[in-house]
């Protein structure tokens, strides 16, 4: 079955570190790919999205892009922020299905 | 955004009990909800997709009898744990979509402790 390995955590920045959370995945078809973000005491929200392969998903600074001969979406961001700090899921769906498979999630620590 | 709410937050059962949790999408409806349970220090596994006015669709593994979904409109699904553990204390997660949206909204999770 589909599957979503995440590169474990927890882990601890500096802010304006750089930052990279790997991900890959295992799929039968072409996923669509996501990272949520689950902010302390907040569920999880989706933070960007790619849907092909190639396909750059950003926001707030992150970016992930969707690497089919890797099967790979990892997270970056150039410059961390204390803000930022917070649980970060890679996930796919299969194409068609709104279901989502999840990595295990990284805790990612951002010190002032 | 659409805003899906889950209630309660947290619940401390005893042991042979029943437990509701409640997952309501607020200003949108979703004829497909689902549910996902997170042990600690590890990933939301799907549980069961909940589908409005027919059966829920449980995944391998997961027992019928023990977590029953009821999705009897279509902005509210239920989860009830019968006869509760403490091997099912885990935090539990409903999520929706829009309807033909690819992007899932998420309740803040249920904190299940049985004891």
């Amino acid at each position: 079955g589909d599957s979503v390995t995440q590169m474990e955590g927890p882990v601890t920045l500096s802010e304006e570190a750089f930052l990279t959370i790997n991900c890959t995945y295992t799929a039968t078809g072409y996923p669509s790919l996501f990272w949520y973000v689950q902010y302390p005491g907040e569920g999880l929200q989706l933070l960007l999205k790619a849907t092909k392969a190639d396909d750059k998903g950003s926001n707030k600074g992150f970016e992930a892009t969707y690497r089919k001969e890797t099967t790979s979406f990892h997270l970056e961001k150039g410059s961390v922020q204390v803000s930022d700090s917070a649980v970060y899921f890679c996930a796919l769906s299969d194409r068609g299905a709104q279901k989502l498979v999840f990595g295990q999630g990284t805790r990612l620590t951002i010190n002032p | 955004g659409a805003v899906v709410s889950q209630h309660p937050s947290w619940v401390i059962c005893k042991s042979g009990t029943s437990v509701k949790i409640e997952c309501r999408s607020l200003d949108f409806q979703a004829t497909t909800m689902f549910w996902y349970r997170q042990f600690p220090k590890q990933s939301l596994m799907l549980m069961a997709t909940s589908n409005e006015g027919s059966k829920a669709t449980y995944e391998q593994g997961v027992e019928k009898d023990k977590f029953l979904i009821n999705h009897a409109s279509l902005t509210l699904s239920t989860l009830t744990v019968t006869s509760a553990h403490p091997e099912d204390s885990s935090f539990y997660i409903c999520s929706a979509n829009l309807p033909g949206g690819l992007e899932a909204f998420f309740g803040q999770g249920t904190r299940l402790t049985v004891v």
